[in-house]
C-alpha cells in the first residue's frame, strides 16, 4: 500500500499569504496524485488533477507541481474563502490512498 | 451535469450488515473508464478509499477491509450498491459515493454524503 504523508498537518496563515502543502509518497506514482478541498460539512471538492492539471471552475490561485514521490500544492495569495481541509489522493495502484490531510486556518 | 447521492440508514446496530446505495445521474456505468467509488470519513479524521467498481464490473477493495465489502452495480437503475457486513463503532462514519473517469484518474463529482452511525 501506497502511504501519503503531507505536512503541515496545520497550518494558520493571514489573507494574500501563499500557502505551499507537500504530499510525499512512499514510492513513485509518477504523476497519479490529486488534490481535493474540504471545507466544514461538505464534502471534498476536486481541486488538481494529475499533479498539475488545473479544474475548470477552480480559481488560478491554486497550482500543483511534482512527480515521482513529492508534490506540492501552491495558494497563491489566499483568500478567507480558502479555510479548509486539503487532502492529496494518489490513484497509481490499488489501493488507493489519501493523505492525512493539512488543515489551513486563516489568521 | 453528474450528480450522486448516497441513501440507506443513519444507525445500524453492531454486528449488523450496512447497505448503501449511491444513485447517480448525468452518465452512465456503461460507458468505458468510468467508475464510482466509495470513500468514508470518521467524524473528525481523514478519508480513506473503501471500493471501486468499473463499467466493465471490474472490482477493487481496500485490502483491510476486503472481507467484509461487497461493490456491486445496477446499470438500468444507475445505482451502485456498498454492503458492509459485521459493522462496529469504529465503521461510525459519513460514507461517499464518487464519480470518476478513466484507470487512474481523480474523483471529480462526490456525492453529499451520508452519515452512519454503529450503536446498540
Amino acid at each position: 500500500e501506497i502511504v501519503l504523508t503531507q505536512s503541515p498537518d496545520f497550518q494558520s496563515v493571514t489573507p494574500k499569504e501563499k500557502v505551499t502543502i507537500t504530499c510525499r509518497a512512499s514510492q513513485s506514482i509518477g504523476s497519479s496524485l490529486h488534490w481535493y478541498q474540504q471545507k466544514p460539512d461538505q464534502s471534498p471538492k476536486l481541486l488538481i488533477k494529475y499533479a498539475s492539471q488545473s479544474i475548470s471552475g477552480v480559481p488560478s490561485r491554486f497550482s500543483g507541481s511534482g512527480s515521482g514521490t513529492d508534490f506540492t500544492l501552491t495558494i497563491n495569495s489566499l483568500e478567507a474563502e480558502d479555510a479548509a481541509t486539503y487532502y492529496c489522493h494518489q490513484s497509481s495502484s490499488f489501493p488507493w490512498t489519501f493523505g492525512q490531510g493539512t488543515k489551513v486556518e486563516i489568521k | 451535469q453528474i450528480t450522486l447521492k448516497e441513501s440507506g440508514p443513519t444507525l445500524v446496530k453492531p454486528t449488523q450488515t450496512l447497505t448503501l446505495t449511491c444513485t447517480f445521474s448525468g452518465f452512465s456505468l456503461s460507458t468505458s473508464g468510468v467508475g464510482v467509488g466509495w470513500i468514508r470519513q470518521p467524524p473528525g479524521k481523514a478519508l480513506e478509499w473503501l471500493a471501486l467498481i468499473y463499467w466493465n464490473d471490474d472490482k477493487r477493495y481496500s485490502p483491510s477491509l476486503k472481507s467484509r465489502l461487497t461493490i456491486t452495480k445496477d446499470t438500468s437503475k444507475n445505482q451502485v450498491v456498498l454492503t458492509m457486513t459485521n459493522m462496529d463503532p469504529v465503521d461510525t462514519a459519513t460514507y461517499y459515493c464518487a464519480h470518476t473517469r478513466g484507470g487512474s484518474s481523480a474523483f471529480d463529482i462526490w456525492g453529499q454524503g451520508t452519515m452512519v452511525t454503529v450503536s446498540s
